[in-house]
């Protein structure tokens, strides 16, 4: 079966400090991999998607980036955190949107 | 604009107490509705996609129905473990293909 694993659960940073969140899919090979930000009492915003390696759509300007170097594995990164950046960070994958994401269990960052 | 709004931003309901969630969409072609359930402090889980108008889904307690403008979630005799927040997502037949838009969520209480 198909499982997705992303890490840290939670995360504390200065601003300023760089950023590296991972995600990896396990069971199956390529998957349309996102990651999306929630915003307490807001929806999720997509913050990046990619369909294959080395292949990342940005949906929104800001100081973070993706990359996805293995055909599992999707990473978020900044190299400078802004008090802003705060949110929970969740990463998903999916074959085609129509049948669903499987979400990841999230990553709580609080920047300060 | 493609817009998604839900109702109510919260709701408590008794045990037992049947009642819908609304989602409202504003898109200029529905490729899908989505539903999912979020636990606090998880990744929101896959509940149902509605295709096209007049659809219904069901599973144990929720039913989800969809017209041109909106969908409901009816939860029939809920029970407190039916607490969680509700997401409502669209994918836009005018937005990439891999875009979801999600709605801010309505935020269930049962009490028993």
């Amino acid at each position: 079966s198909q499982t997705i694993h992303q890490w840290p659960a939670t995360l504390v940073q200065p601003v300023g400090s760089p950023l590296s969140l991972e995600c990896t899919v396990e069971g199956t090979s390529n998957p349309n991999l996102y990651w999306y930000r929630q915003a307490a009492g807001r929806g999720l915003q997509l913050l990046f998607y990619s369909v294959g390696i080395g292949q990342i759509s940005s949906e929104v300007p800001q100081n973070l980036s993706a990359s996805r170097p293995q055909d599992r594995q999707f990473i978020l990164s900044s190299k400078k955190l802004l008090l802003s950046d705060s949110g929970f960070y969740l990463c998903a994958w999916t074959f085609t949107p129509r049948v669903g994401y499987t979400f990841g269990s999230g990553t709580r960052l609080t920047v300060v | 604009e493609d817009q998604v709004t839900q109702s109510p931003e919260a709701l408590r309901l008794q045990e037992g107490e049947s009642s819908s969630l609304n989602c409202s969409y504003t898109v200029s072609g529905l490729r899908g509705l989505f539903w999912y359930r979020q636990d606090p402090g998880k990744g929101p889980e896959f509940l149902f996609t509605l295709y096209s108008a007049g659809e219904e889904k069901e599973k144990e307690r929720l039913k989800a129905t969809l017209t041109k403008k909106e969908s409901f979630l009816h939860i029939t005799a809920p029970k407190p473990e039916d607490s969680a927040t509700y997401l409502c997502a669209v994918q836009a037949v005018s937005t990439s293909y891999d875009k979801v838009i999600f709605g801010p969520g309505t935020s269930l209480s049962v009490i028993p």
